[in-house]
């Protein structure tokens, strides 16, 4: 089993473009989420889907734009990229869809804008 | 609003040298404390779940125990390869998923 896929792995942007980080995970869990990580501070969530068809802010969801296209895939999108966004981006999910129980994350995927 | 401070921030320690780790929480209703561990660039990896006050889990050289104010990881006679950040999180009535710490870095040097 593959758990939790990310892509890309690397890449870099410019100032106003726009990309889509894609997730998909292959364990039938019902609850996906997308984290942020940045020095000194930490794991932060951006957006959060407990199950297909329903998506919720997180701590830092500015910016952003997430899509569950179905059970399996959960994707991040960011419509015009600012240097602050500069980050490791990483998809978790979890089997349940209370929010509750442990998450099963990905690789990461490193983004930086310049 | 629920908080999680762990402590120390770098932790360097020889080769069979015992230690803990320290995780302070403030929540609304304890659901879960978690503890994850970080190799450089990879994703956090799931090492345990403590529900109540009291309880204790083991894994290999490593032990988690929850208070109602806290969390311990013992590190028993840590290998260079116990290297990595550990994190700790919280899942409690007022938040959603996890609430992370920003993690101990530990370094096991032979």
């Amino acid at each position: 089993n593959a758990g939790v896929t990310q892509t890309p792995k690397f890449q870099v942007l410019k100032t106003g473009q726009s990309m889509t980080l894609q997730c998909a995970q292959d364990m039938n869990h019902n609850s996906m989420y997308w984290y942020r990580q940045d020095p000194g501070m930490g794991l932060r969530l951006i957006y959060y889907s407990a199950s297909e068809g329903t998506t919720d802010k997180g701590e830092v969801p500015n910016g952003y734009n997430v899509s569950r296209l179905n059970k399996r895939e959960f994707s991040l999108r960011l419509e015009s990229a600012a240097p602050s966004q500069t980050s490791v981006y990483f998809c978790a999910s979890q089997k349940g869809t209370d929010t509750t129980g442990e998450l099963f994350f990905g690789e990461g995927s490193r983004l930086t804008v310049l | 609003e629920d908080q999680v401070t762990q402590s120390p921030e770098a932790l360097r320690l020889q080769e069979g040298e015992s230690s803990s780790l320290n995780c302070s929480y403030t929540v609304s209703g304890l659901r879960g404390l978690f503890w994850y561990r970080q190799d450089p660039g990879k994703g956090p990896e799931f090492l345990f779940t403590l529900y109540s006050a009291g309880e204790e889990k083991e894994k290999e050289r490593l032990k988690a125990t929850l208070t109602k104010k806290e969390s311990f990881l013992h590190i028993t006679a840590p290998k260079p390869e116990d290297s990595a950040t550990y994190l700790c999180a919280t899942n409690s009535n007022s938040g959603y998923a996890l609430n992370f710490g920003k993690g101990t870095s530990l370094l096991v040097t032979p």
